[in-house]
């Protein structure tokens, strides 16, 4: 079956500056690759998706990218704010199966 | 997403006690999940079912029972035999199961031992 892995499982940026996550994938029958934004007592949030007929899509400061021949997709967030402290989870999706990284803790210091 | 509506947000089990976790949705989504989530270890699937009365086992059943006898409603049972069922339980929706869509969550119940 599919598993993720994610890195790092923890991030701490100043304000301003930019903030990677990286995840890989096993499972070369993934197509579907969403990210997801939890902040601390709350409901996992859709934040960014990414389908695998497309290399890269940004939204305003967010912006992920897929290399499907590495398995392995990124989330870019720039010019970070206090606000997007926040646990950040990759999945990756096949038909049949969705599966999920561990997670990154992102910590954006003002 | 106000369309998923977990409760209670916060449950208490006694040894022995079998308890059970509510999940509705009012997105009409096919595909409804059950997910445990402990610290550091991500999101894992316990059950999922795409259709009413029928439902498949995630990766960690054991100690769960769901079922799913109307479309809007998927509950979850945390039964006596799951030994350590401390953890932040979140109930997911998606649109169609195999068509590669978001999944929608709702605001999750954690579960503790007393």
């Amino acid at each position: 079956g599919e598993n993720v892995e994610q890195h790092p499982s923890t991030l701490s940026v100043q304000e301003g500056d930019s903030a990677v996550i990286k995840c890989t994938y096993s499972d070369s029958a993934s197509n579907y690759f969403p990210w997801y934004k939890q902040e601390l007592g709350k409901r996992p949030q859709l934040i960014i998706d990414i389908r695998s007929n497309v290399g890269e899509k940004k939204d305003q400061r967010i912006a992920v990218t897929l290399n499907k021949t590495a398995k392995h997709f990124s989330l870019h967030i720039t010019e970070t704010q206090p606000e997007d402290s926040a646990v950040y989870f990759c999945a990756a999706s096949t038909p049949e199966d969705m599966r999920f990284g561990a997670g990154t803790r992102l910590t954006v210091k003002p | 997403d106000g369309g998923i509506t977990q409760s209670p947000k916060y449950l208490f089990r006694k040894e022995g006690q079998n308890v059970t976790l509510s999940c509705e949705q009012n997105l009409n989504h096919d595909a409804m999940y059950w997910y445990r989530q402990d610290p550091g270890q991500g999101l894992r699937l316990i059950y999922y079912s795409q259709i009413v009365n029928d439902f498949q086992k995630g990766d960690i059943a054991e100690g769960y029972s769901v079922s799913r006898e109307k479309k809007e409603s998927f509950p979850l049972t945390v039964t006596s035999a799951q030994k350590n069922p401390t953890a932040f339980y979140l109930c997911a929706s998606s649109i169609l199961a195999d068509s590669n869509q978001p999944q929608h969550f709702g605001d999750g119940t954690r579960l503790s031992i007393l």
